[in-house]
């Protein structure tokens, strides 16, 4: 059965540091994998999305990479800023069985 | 401007009374969802549907029901919520033209079930 583990759970940074949070999940038969944002209370606004023949994807200050052999995900994050602070949620979408299964999240802090 | 969207965002029911979710998105996507999410266990899927009269049970199926007879519209229906269906739900879509792409989410509905 497929599992997606993320960590750390929390991550409290100064403002301007580069941050990788990291996603890792145990089957490699995966379609695709999403990176998602929540701010508290809201719903989830899609950041990037890797198909499985592709090793990252860019977009603005977020890079997020794909190594499907070893299970692993990593969203890259560059000069953060206070306005990054949320949860971000890993999904894959798992082949075969055409369901999504999401990790439990990195809560993040960026400090001013 | 394309949207998924939910009705109603909050909800407070009593136990056993039947209620439905609604659903509908405008961007003439194949693939619908429903999850629920509850702290510490993160978002897990109910249902999906990849087209019209396709529908298939998520990981945590048990208690709840949905229908897809347009291609808009995805209810979820609880026949008689429990406490322990108290959580927040989210519906998505995307498109699915072979294969999946990415997934858009709606604001979600805060369900309390006392």
């Amino acid at each position: 059965k497929q599992e997606v583990t993320q960590i750390p759970a929390a991550l409290s940074v100064p403002e301007g540091e580069n941050l990788v949070l990291n996603c890792s999940f145990t089957d490699s038969a995966i379609y695709n994998l999403q990176w998602f944002r929540q701010d508290p209370g809201k719903g989830l606004t899609s950041l990037l999305l890797i198909q499985s023949s592709q090793r990252e994807q860019t977009s603005g200050r977020l890079n997020a990479s794909l190594d499907k052999s070893s299970g692993r995900s990593t969203l890259y994050i560059a000069a953060s800023q206070p306005g990054d602070s949320a949860t971000y949620l890993c999904a894959v979408f798992a082949s075969g069985t055409y369901k999504y299964i999401f990790g439990t999240g990195t809560r993040l802090k960026v400090l001013a | 401007e394309a949207q998924v969207t939910q009705n109603p965002r909050y909800l407070i029911t009593v136990t056993g009374k039947k209620l439905t979710v609604t659903c509908s998105q405008n961007m003439n996507h194949e693939y619908m969802s429903w999850y629920r999410q509850d702290p510490g266990l993160g978002l897990r899927q109910i249902y999906y549907s990849m087209n019209v009269e396709v529908t298939d049970k998520g990981d945590v199926p048990e208690g709840y029901k949905v229908s897809r007879k347009e291609k808009r519209n995805f209810p979820l229906i609880l026949e008689s919520p429990s406490p322990n269906q108290t959580s927040l739900y989210f519906c998505a879509s995307s498109l699915f033209g072979g294969r999946p792409y990415e997934q858009y989410f709606g604001p979600g509905t805060r369900l309390t079930v006392t």
